[in-house]
């Protein structure tokens, strides 16, 4: 157990819906970043964030966006969703964002759109 | 930017027999470099990490990696295959925001270990 929760574990939605996926870093940890794990494209880097500031984007589509809480939990929403969204999706946390450091994976929420 | 390439998609061995799952690197410096492993609906647990310390770095579960910095080659080995060994295998870089130290990580294709009995 990396201390890292997600929910929901899965989730099945339609075409076009919108959907929340929810993040609790480590305790302790400040950045929290996510990813998404499909057959196509592998693990790609989402984006991170850094005690509640936007810190980096990786390949992030414009109807996904992100928030980091006061309280360090993310969420993931993904709106107007494609067949091609269905993946994945990992939510990772280490203590500052440091290149070297350790990022601790949650066991991820799958998302299925049917 | 940073890139790792997993040599084989696919490595099958005996119980008993030595692992050896490859993996390249591009980095334009001094990599952090990282091996993760999947188990079946699991999630990305860290086998073993290298920062520019020790070039021969062991992980757990008997795992450990080598950094060869000529070769551009971070292979991760374990002298004896468990059956509870089977799992995708990642072998990761961190990928720097300019010059910066914090960045993201850069995984490969992932390498499928399949241990017969």
């Amino acid at each position: 157990d990396s201390g890292v929760t997600q929910t929901p574990k899965h989730l099945i939605t339609a075409t076009g819906q919108r959907v929340t996926l929810r993040c609790s870093p480590r305790s302790g940890d400040l950045s929290v970043y996510w990813y998404q794990q499909s057959l196509d494209q592998g693990l790609q880097f989402l984006i991170q964030y850094y005690n509640g500031e936007e810190r980096a984007k990786g390949n992030i589509l414009e109807r996904f966006s992100a928030q980091q809480f006061p309280d360090l939990h993310s969420e993931l929403n993904l709106s107007s969703l494609e067949l091609g969204d269905s993946a994945l999706y990992f939510c990772a946390s280490s203590v500052v964002g440091h290149l070297e450091e350790t990022q601790y994976f949650g066991p991820g929420t799958r998302l299925l759109v049917l | 930017a940073q890139s790792v390439t997993q040599l084989d998609s696919h490595v099958s061995v005996s119980e008993g027999t030595p692992v050896l799952l490859r993996c390249n690197y591009s980095s334009s410096y001094s990599p952090s470099l990282f091996w993760y492993v999947q188990h079946p609906n699991k999630g990305l647990q860290l086998l073993l990490k290298y920062t520019s310390a020790a070039t021969l770095v062991k992980g757990i579960n008997g795992f450990e990696a080598e950094f060869k910095k000529s070769e551009t080659s971070f292979h991760l080995t374990k002298p004896s295959a468990h059956m509870s060994d089977a799992a995708e295998y990642f072998c990761v870089v961190s990928d720097p925001y300019g010059s910066s130290n914090t960045g993201k990580l850069i995984f490969g294709q992932g390498t499928t270990l399949q241990v017969k009995p």
